[in-house]
């Protein structure tokens, strides 16, 4: 069966320092990835997605990066954290376009 | 963006009761509705889903209900249970086959 995993489930960093979040799904080829952004009382806001190695989409500009180095693992990436980076960071990945999203469990991002 | 909006923030029901959550999208050409429950400290779980030739699905204590024309989607929840206690988010996929979900609405049962 498919899983996704995603690491780690906590994070707090001081301003300024870099950030690497990683997602990996298992029992799946080619899936589509995405990083989605959960800010407080607010809906999931599409960061990145991905249909294949390499391949990485922008949805809005912002002070993070994401990279797909192989094609079952998503990392969501900063170079100099800002306070309104903090949130919800969630990876989910989906086979083709004609399902929905498996999202992972998440990770709570505090930046101080 | 796409915008999906939700009529009500939150909702508190009585344990037992049936439960309505509504949802309003905006692209004409969203083909694919799907419905999430996420609960706290944790990552959206799909619930049920329904395509843009349906309107209405069921599921387990669950129905989904399209309404292309004033372009509404609402989640029917019978018997409500206090595991029920959640934020539900419906989202749509546009013609770029991406989804785009909605503020979501926060569902208090109340025992």
């Amino acid at each position: 069966s498919q899983t996704i995993h995603q690491w780690p489930a906590t994070l707090v960093q001081p301003v300024g320092s870099p950030l690497s979040l990683e997602c990996t799904v298992e029992g799946t080829s080619n899936p589509n990835l995405y990083w989605y952004r959960q800010a407080a009382g607010r809906g999931l806001q599409l960061l990145f997605y991905s249909v294949g190695i390499g391949q990485i989409s922008s949805e809005v500009p912002q002070n993070l990066s994401a990279s797909r180095p192989q094609d079952r693992q998503f990392i969501l990436s900063s170079k100099k954290l800002l306070l309104s980076d903090s949130g919800f960071y969630l990876c989910a990945w989906s086979v083709g376009s004609l399902d929905g999203y498996t999202f992972g469990s998440g990770t709570r991002l505090t930046v101080v | 963006g796409e915008s999906v909006g939700l009529h009500l923030p939150t909702l508190s029901v009585q344990e037992g009761d049936n439960s309505i959550i509504n949802c309003a999208y905006s692209n004409s050409a969203s083909d694919y509705f799907i419905w999430y429950k996420q609960e706290s400290g944790k990552g959206p779980q799909f619930i049920i889903d329904i395509r843009s030739n349906m309107d209405k699905r069921q599921g387990q204590r669950v129905t989904v209900l399209l309404n292309k024309t004033v372009k509404h989607l609402s989640l029917q929840i019978a018997a409500t249970q206090p595991g029920d206690s959640a934020v539900y988010f419906c989202a749509d996929r546009n013609t770029g086959n991406q989804f785009y979900f909605g503020t979501g609405t926060s569902l208090t049962v109340i025992p």
